[in-house]
């Protein structure tokens, strides 16, 4: 069975202070590690995909990496508007579906 | 940009009675999912729909559940009798090939 594990479950920055959120998980034959961001009441806004360690994408003040083991979420220099819960999900050789942590919330404060 | 549209966006219910969640998924792609996520909890895989068929399915989608594409563009989610523990986030997911899209979701409220 497709784990995943997120850690913090939620994480308070100042404006400007740099982290990383990070996403454990375990699957059968690694099809796509994706992350995605969900703000209160809406929907899972897409960010990116990683396909296999040593894997990284960039999205402004976002980048994602990936190892055998876990993926990393970095956020630059975060603003206000970066506040929201970030999701991590896999999916694996079972099928298409896709298996979800539970996310992180991040808080930026002015 | 194209995204998934999902009606109604709220929807309260007497338990027992049946809904109808809809979801027009974006041109083109052609694997659609529904999901759900209860208050607080996890984002729950729940079925996946290609080829005018169920694909995959999770233990949450016993025979209260059924989903079908009527005509060709909507893709719907029904819920025969509903429970109390049914109450959550519905959201309708489409892919092309990899990424999956995800609409707002319909909150549904079973009291």
């Amino acid at each position: 069975e497709d784990q995943v594990t997120q850690s913090p479950e939620a994480l308070r920055l100042q404006e400007g202070e740099s982290s990383s959120l990070n996403c454990s998980y375990t699957v059968s034959g690694l099809r796509g590690l994706f992350w995605y961001r969900q703000d209160p009441g809406k929907g899972p806004e897409f960010l990116f995909t990683l396909y296999s360690a040593g894997e990284e994408k960039e999205k402004e003040r976002l980048k994602a990496t990936l190892t055998k083991k876990e993926s990393f979420l970095h956020i630059t220099a975060p603003k206000p508007e970066d506040s929201a819960t970030y999701l991590c999900a896999v999916r694996g050789n079972a099928g298409n579906m896709l298996t979800f942590g539970g996310g992180t919330r991040l808080m930026v404060k002015p | 940009e194209p995204e998934v549209t999902q009606t109604p966006s709220h929807q309260v219910t007497q338990m027992g009675q049946e809904v109808i969640l809809r979801c027009v998924p974006i041109s083109n792609h052609l694997y659609f999912y529904w999901y759900r996520q209860i208050l607080g909890q996890k984002v729950e895989f729940l079925v996946s729909f290609y080829n005018n068929e169920i694909s995959e399915k999770s233990e949450i989608f016993d025979d209260q559940f059924s989903v079908e594409r009527p005509d060709g563009s909507n893709f719907t989610l029904k819920i025969r009798s509903t429970k109390l523990e049914d109450s959550a986030m519905y959201f309708c997911a489409t892919s092309w090939d990899t990424e999956a899209f995800f609409g707002q979701g319909t909150r549904l409220t079973v009291v």
